[in-house]
């Protein structure tokens, strides 16, 4: 069974600090997600890694995968109160022809002035 | 481009009716998932149609089904409401193709169970 871990699972960080956030999954797969969901909201794409060493950036958002550590990382730049939020990452296994995502527990992220 | 859009967007139910919830896919997606979200359990996928054929399947009771229509549509319907069920039910959209199937999420349905 595919499990998907992320932590921390609760950051509270300043604005202007920098900080990571860590996803690990349990098998083989080179198709991973990072979403974003505002209190009582649906979720919001961010990311999509699709192979060993991608590397992606969005504003203060910078998202990774190795593979071969089984490891995402979501990297926040001088972070500002507008990225409160919690992130998701979820992993695409290979083992199913179809689409099913298995997400992380999120990490609830607050920055505060 | 119309977004993937779910009906209705709150509903409160008691313990032991049924309900059913719909979900459109973007224009040319043809394949719908959906998920349960609640603060203990996570989000947790539910089921995955196809061409109107339920392709993958989670791990939830029978009482959890569901169906997809020649549109693309898709209905998902839980019978003999339990508390447990009141959650954020959401239903994602995609394209067919190899590998790569980026799903859109819907707004999602607030089901309450009383």
């Amino acid at each position: 069974e595919l499990k998907v871990e992320q932590n921390p699972l609760f950051l509270s960080m300043q604005e202007g600090k920098n900080y990571t956030i860590y996803c690990n999954y349990s098998t083989t797969s080179d198709r991973l997600y990072w979403y974003r969901q505002d209190p009582g909201k649906s979720l919001e794409s961010l990311f999509v890694l699709l192979s060993n060493g991608a590397v992606k950036q969005e504003g203060r958002l910078m998202a990774s995968l190795d593979t071969k550590a089984r490891l995402s990382t979501l990297h926040i730049t001088a972070a500002v109160h507008d990225l409160s939020a919690t992130y998701f990452c979820a992993v695409d296994s290979r083992e199913t022809s179809g689409s099913r995502l298995t997400f992380g527990e999120g990490t609830q992220l607050t920055v505060n002035p | 481009k119309a977004g993937v859009t779910q009906t209705p967007r709150y509903l409160i139910k008691t313990r032991g009716q049924q309900v059913t919830l719909s979900c459109s896919p973007i224009s040319g997606h043809r394949s719908v998932s959906w998920y349960q979200q609640t603060p203990g359990q996570g989000l947790q996928f539910l089921f995955e149609y196809f061409s109107e054929t339920q392709r993958n399947k989670g791990n939830f009771p029978g009482r959890f089904s569901g169906r997809q229509f020649s549109n693309s549509r898709s209905e998902m319907n839980v019978s003999t409401l339990e508390l447990g069920d009141s959650a954020l039910y959401l239903c994602a959209s995609s394209l067919l193709g190899k590998g790569f199937r980026e799903q859109y999420f819907g707004p999602g349905t607030r089901l309450t169970v009383t």
